[in-house]
């Protein structure tokens, strides 16, 4: 079974603060995403990376980042959280080459509070 | 841009009967993929059923089933002999497949309550 892990279900930080949010794929996919979840907002895609040290802008890219160094590993980063960007955060992988290719795998989320 | 709709916000469903989603979705592809995923209350979003848009026969997985109508563009879910543990939000999703890296549009979602 494929596991998406993320580091935290909670997080609770203040304004301005640095904020990493960290996400472990096992099954070698080539594919990560971050999306933020909102009610009433569905799912939307903050970025994505198709390759070690490769990103792409998603539809909500500002005041995040990531990085990408090993293909296991992709990581979120909010430069200088702010209070708009509380939200629960979903981690995602999917392969491009095997035959359930383009399905995503999501972790359980990291519930952030930006105080 | 592709669009996914999903025009019911909350369904509810009688355990042990038959309850339909809805979703449309809005895309000049000819070739690509369909997705309806599960959050339930623990929200671990969990793959249910998918459909690759090449192929006419509509798929299935045990008690869940989609129709599929690509000229119509929609891709409505099927829940057979409802479950309380089938309560939860789904979403459906949309995937270009081709160079798109594995980018799924989701639609909004649809609250699904079981009553015992």
């Amino acid at each position: 079974d494929v596991k998406v892990t993320q580091s935290s279900r909670y997080l609770v930080k203040r304004t301005g603060e640095k904020v990493f949010l960290e996400c472990v794929q096992d099954m070698d996919h080539e594919n990560m995403f971050w999306y933020r979840q909102d009610p009433g907002l569905g799912l939307r895609l903050i970025y994505f990376s198709y390759d070690v040290k490769m990103k792409e802008k998603g539809d909500i890219p500002e005041g995040y980042s990531v990085s990408r160094e090993k293909k296991e590993r992709f990581s979120l980063i909010l430069e200088s959280a702010s209070t708009n960007q509380t939200s629960m955060y979903l981690c995602a992988s999917s392969s491009s080459t095997a035959g359930d290719r383009d399905t995503q795998y999501f972790g359980p989320g990291t519930r952030l509070t930006v105080l | 841009a592709q669009t996914v709709t999903q025009s019911q916000p909350e369904m509810s469903v009688q355990e042990a009967e038959t309850v339909t989603l809805s979703c449309t979705y809005d895309t000049s592809e000819s070739d690509y993929y369909l997705f309806w995923y599960k959050q339930p209350p623990s929200r671990q979003m969990i793959l249910v059923i998918r459909q690759e848009a090449y192929k006419q026969q509509n798929a299935t997985e045990n008690r869940f089933s989609v129709n599929f109508q690509k000229a119509a563009k929609s891709f409505s879910l099927k829940i057979s002999d409802s479950q309380l543990g089938d309560a939860a939000m789904y979403f459906c999703a949309y995937g270009a497949g081709g160079t798109s890296y594995g980018k799924l549009t989701f639609g909004q979602g649809t609250i699904l309550t079981v009553h015992p």
